[in-house]
């Protein structure tokens, strides 16, 4: 099974901040990866595919980036409606998600 | 708009089962892939399986095989988890959620269903 390794678990940051998020994959997944953000109580939501492609509606201000075993997901200025969990997710071998990161107000 | 709707909250005993299920509408629920998803409180996401509405084929997590089932009524656009032998750590949030080929990911959600294992 392939493993995916979030960090950091918890990112405590301001509005404004530029914001990285990093996911690290046991094997190559070339650039199989999404990007989900949570909020409490509610489903997750599509963010980046494919490392690197924006899901329609998203807002700029997110950008992923990275192939093979490492990736990014970049919040350029972080806003208010930005705080929140978000999960990395591998799609080359069946499905596999990270542990998650905590995005919270500093 | 497009939408997956999931039943209501579960109270199950342990060993018990548990069919959870997904109502799409929106979009043809043939042409996209169904999968099962659960979040134990405080935890993380974790994948259970795939269904392909229109052949029925399914694949399963290692972890869940042999009491995960996944089926769907096609005349209803509605897809079914069934967990058994249900244990205290299957306590969850289940979400069903479409598999979009063209992008790989999961790009609808359903709202979750609480399933809740005790005695």
């Amino acid at each position: 099974d392939i493993q995916m390794t979030q960090s950091p678990s918890t990112l405590s940051a301001s509005v404004g901040d530029r914001v990285t998020i990093t996911c690290r994959a046991s094997q190559s997944i070339s650039s199989w990866l999404a990007w989900y953000q949570q909020k409490p109580g509610k489903a997750p939501k599509l963010l980046i595919y494919k490392a690197s492609s924006l899901e329609s509606g998203v807002p700029s201000r997110f950008s992923g980036s990275g192939s093979g075993t490492e990736f990014t997901l970049t919040i350029s200025s972080l806003q208010p409606d930005d705080f929140a969990t978000y999960y990395c997710q591998q799609y080359n071998s069946w499905w596999t998600f990270g542990q998650g990161t905590k995005v919270e107000i500093k | 708009q497009v939408q997956l709707v999931q039943s209501g909250a579960e109270v199950k005993k342990p060993g018990a089962s548990v069919k959870v299920s997904c109502k799409a509408s929106g979009y043809t629920f043939t042409s996209y892939d169904i999968n099962w998803v659960r979040q134990a409180t405080g935890q993380g996401l974790e994948w259970m399986g795939w269904m392909n509405p229109n052949s029925g084929n399914t694949g399963y997590a290692q972890k869940f095989q042999g009491r995960v089932t996944m089926t769907r009524n096609t005349s209803i656009s509605t897809a079914y988890m069934e967990l058994s032998s249900l244990r205290s750590e299957d306590t969850a949030v289940y979400y069903c959620a479409r598999g979009n080929r063209a992008v790989g990911a999961f790009d609808i959600w359903g709202q979750g269903t609480m399933v809740t294992v005790s005695s």
